[in-house]
């Protein structure tokens, strides 16, 4: 079993619809979690991050941890042509801990 | 600006030409990392460096070597390439994580490498 999983796609949908992405891991010592956007032949970018469990809200992402079930989500709202990208989910341990990554979410956000 | 460079952005070589791709950063990181992302697999770490000349293991380490002998640079060494490098590489630093906080860490542009 991976370590991280994460469904990869592609997701289809169109302008202003909401989007849900998720991962699901196996670690319970994860305490950091990310979600990164990498557009095509670009670096990865950090969206996101939380520690630990609960909510995160910044425009139009929410970001949502459930440790109890190693779960954790990425909202986006009134989704747009530009958040056409591969969403990565990323985790680690703690402070200087090496991440880990999901091999990524691949959403196209049709017109 | 505020970046981290890879050269080259692509490189088709041949099994066991050895071949080095550099990185630099211009943010003072001391937290350098090199990825390989293969479809799948996401992103995996080969080698990290917490500071000038301290280097340690990655996730999948084997057929690779770096050196860190500058803040700035943290060259990726292929010594003798083979097929199942062929890869996409990227380079990442983020600043030493201390108190509370959580630093980002970022990338640079990628590397495509392909080993005949």
């Amino acid at each position: 079993q991976k370590e991280v999983e994460q469904d990869p796609g592609p997701l289809s949908v169109p302008e202003g619809a909401i989007v849900s992405l998720n991962c699901t891991y196996s670690n319970s010592a994860f305490q950091y979690f990310m979600w990164y956007r990498q557009y095509s032949r670009k670096g990865p970018e950090l969206l996101m991050y939380t520690y630990s469990s609960g909510n995160k809200e910044d425009g139009r992402f929410t970001a949502q941890v459930d440790k109890s079930s190693k779960y954790i989500s990425l909202f986006i709202r009134d989704s747009q042509p530009s958040d056409s990208a591969t969403y990565l989910c990323a985790m680690s341990r703690g402070y200087g801990q090496n991440f880990v990554f999901g091999p990524g979410t691949r959403l196209s956000v049709l017109p | 600006e505020a970046q981290v460079t890879q050269n080259p952005r692509y490189l088709i070589t041949v099994t066991g030409k050895k071949l080095t791709v550099t990185c630099s950063q211009n943010m003072n990181h001391e937290y350098m990392s090199w990825y390989r992302q293969d479809p799948g697999l996401g992103l995996r770490q080969i080698y990290y460096s917490m500071n000038v000349e301290v280097t340690d293991k990655g996730d999948v380490p084997e057929g690779y070597k770096v050196s860190r002998k500058e803040k700035r640079n943290f060259p990726l060494i292929l010594e003798s390439p083979s097929p199942n490098q062929t890869s996409l590489y990227f380079c990442a630093s983020r600043a030493r994580v201390s108190g509370s906080g959580y630093n980002e860490q970022f990338f640079g542009p990628g590397t495509r490498l392909t080993v005949l």
